[in-house]
């Protein structure tokens, strides 16, 4: 168990509909971070939250949103679901500095039909 | 065109080889990280380098940093099934913010 959870692990949904994965961080992590992962683009950096406030965007799309909540976990939603949003989504938190490495959740599964 | 280049992409090998993989920039680093990502699980951190030319050694796995920090390797002595995985270089890019680019990762399977 790294401490960083995740849920849900597996999901499957429709096109066209919406989705919240929710991360939980290793407690006294105050930085979440939310990768998405597939076989042809590997690990793409999507959003950072610091402490409730978003600090940085990466390769995110605008039907992607997420949020961090004053107990620090945070959701990533995702709508408007369309079959290449298949991935496996990861959330990881640090400490201040990333020199000290990221701790990852298991990820969710997202598989679009 | 991706920040880290590693090699090779996939590398299938017997129990008990040796085995090197590499991750390649065209930009200075000023650490490196490594991590190995098991099936069903997220990436979890092996070792971070920082000074150029430093080895470090982790069982049978030994990294090393290039002196021009530019380039690091990864090698594993007789390596055992349980080493199978995809193994991931990552650096920490501080532009105004910081995160960490992977590199696009080693699929290393290794048979009994």
């Amino acid at each position: 168990d790294s401490g960083v959870t995740q849920t849900p692990k597996h999901l499957i949904t429709a096109t066209g509909q919406r989705v919240t994965l929710r991360c939980s961080p290793r407690s006294g992590d105050l930085s979440v971070y939310w990768y998405q992962q597939s076989l042809d683009q590997g690990l793409q950096f999507l959003i950072q939250y610091y402490n409730g406030e978003e600090r940085a965007k990466g390769n995110i799309l605008e039907r992607f949103s997420a949020q961090q909540f004053p107990d620090l976990h945070s959701e990533l939603n995702l709508s408007s679901l369309e079959l290449g949003d298949s991935a496996l989504y990861f959330c990881a938190s640090s400490v201040a500095s990333i020199n000290y490495g990221y701790t990852f959740g298991s990820g969710t599964r997202l598989t679009v039909v | 065109t991706q920040l880290l280049e590693q090699s090779p992409q996939f590398l299938s090998i017997q129990e008990g080889e040796n085995l090197t993989v590499y991750c390649n920039s065209s930009s200075v680093f000023s650490s490196l990280q490594w991590y190995r990502q098991e099936p069903g699980e997220g990436p979890v951190l092996l070792v971070t380098v920082v000074t150029g030319g430093e080895v470090k050694k982790l069982k049978r796995l030994t990294f090393q940093f290039g002196d021009a920090r530019k380039d690091s390797s990864l090698h594993i002595t007789a390596a055992q099934p349980g080493d199978t995985g995809l193994y991931l270089c990552a650096l920490p890019r501080d532009t105004g913010f910081q995160k960490l680019v992977f590199g696009t990762g080693t699929r290393l399977l290794v048979s009994p």
